[in-house]
């Protein structure tokens, strides 16, 4: 059974704060990680993708993986209340399946 | 391109009846994906359709559920013979290619009274 792992949270950090995110995967065969912002009632927002080791940056979010500990995570720098929402890890499969986690619900607190 | 649009938003109906949603994806997008959600629970696999052809269908999937992508383009999920527990988010999502990101829709609430 090939499975996403979340902590459901929720996540509190002050604002200003880095919030830290974390997944991880069973499939080894995966090469395609995405991270999904969802706010309640809506539906999911892609915000970030990775594919190779490493980080990858875009403005105040860092997506990082490291593909021998089966392990992606999402920094979110400065945070701000508009970014409390529940965060969605997502693995591309072998079949080119997207699996999906239950997702962190992340609070920011003024 | 306004990005994936589903249709209706919010769906209300009664236990036994039918509904039926349309999605239409990101022109040119090849692959198109069904998803459910409930509460606190990430996006569950219903289906998916590489241009017209589905290719796969999830197991537990009651065969009340059917959905069609005719020429490619939107494609329609039907739910016969509604029952409550099907109350949840439908949502639609494509993606360009089989593994490039995927883009969801605002998708649609039903709600089984």
């Amino acid at each position: 059974q090939k499975e996403v792992e979340q902590n459901s949270g929720p996540l509190s950090v002050p604002e200003g704060a880095i919030a830290s995110l974390n997944c991880t995967y069973s499939d080894r065969g995966s090469q395609s990680f995405f991270w999904y912002r969802q706010y309640s009632g809506k539906s999911p927002e892609l915000i970030m993708s990775i594919y190779s080791n490493g980080d990858k940056e875009d403005g105040r979010f860092t997506a990082q993986l490291n593909k021998a500990s089966q392990y992606v995570s999402l920094l979110i720098r400065d945070s701000q209340p508009s970014d409390s929402a529940t965060y969605l890890c997502a693995a591309l499969d072998s079949n080119y399946q997207l699996i999906w986690g239950a997702g962190t619900k992340l609070i920011i607190k003024p | 391109d306004t990005g994936v649009s589903q249709d209706p938003r919010h769906k209300i109906t009664k236990r036994g009846q039918n509904v039926t949603f349309r999605c239409d994806p990101i022109s040119e997008h090849n692959r198109l994906y069904w998803y459910r959600q409930t509460l606190g629970q990430g996006p569950e696999f219903l289906t998916y359709f590489q241009n017209e052809a589905q290719l796969e269908k999830s197991r537990l999937l009651s065969d009340r559920f059917s959905a069609e992508r005719p020429k490619g383009s939107f494609s329609t999920l039907e739910i016969q013979r509604t029952e409550q527990g099907d109350s949840a988010m439908y949502l639609c999502a494509s993606s360009l290619q089989e593994d490039t990101e995927a883009f969801f829709g605002q998708g649609t609430r039903l709600t089984v009274v």
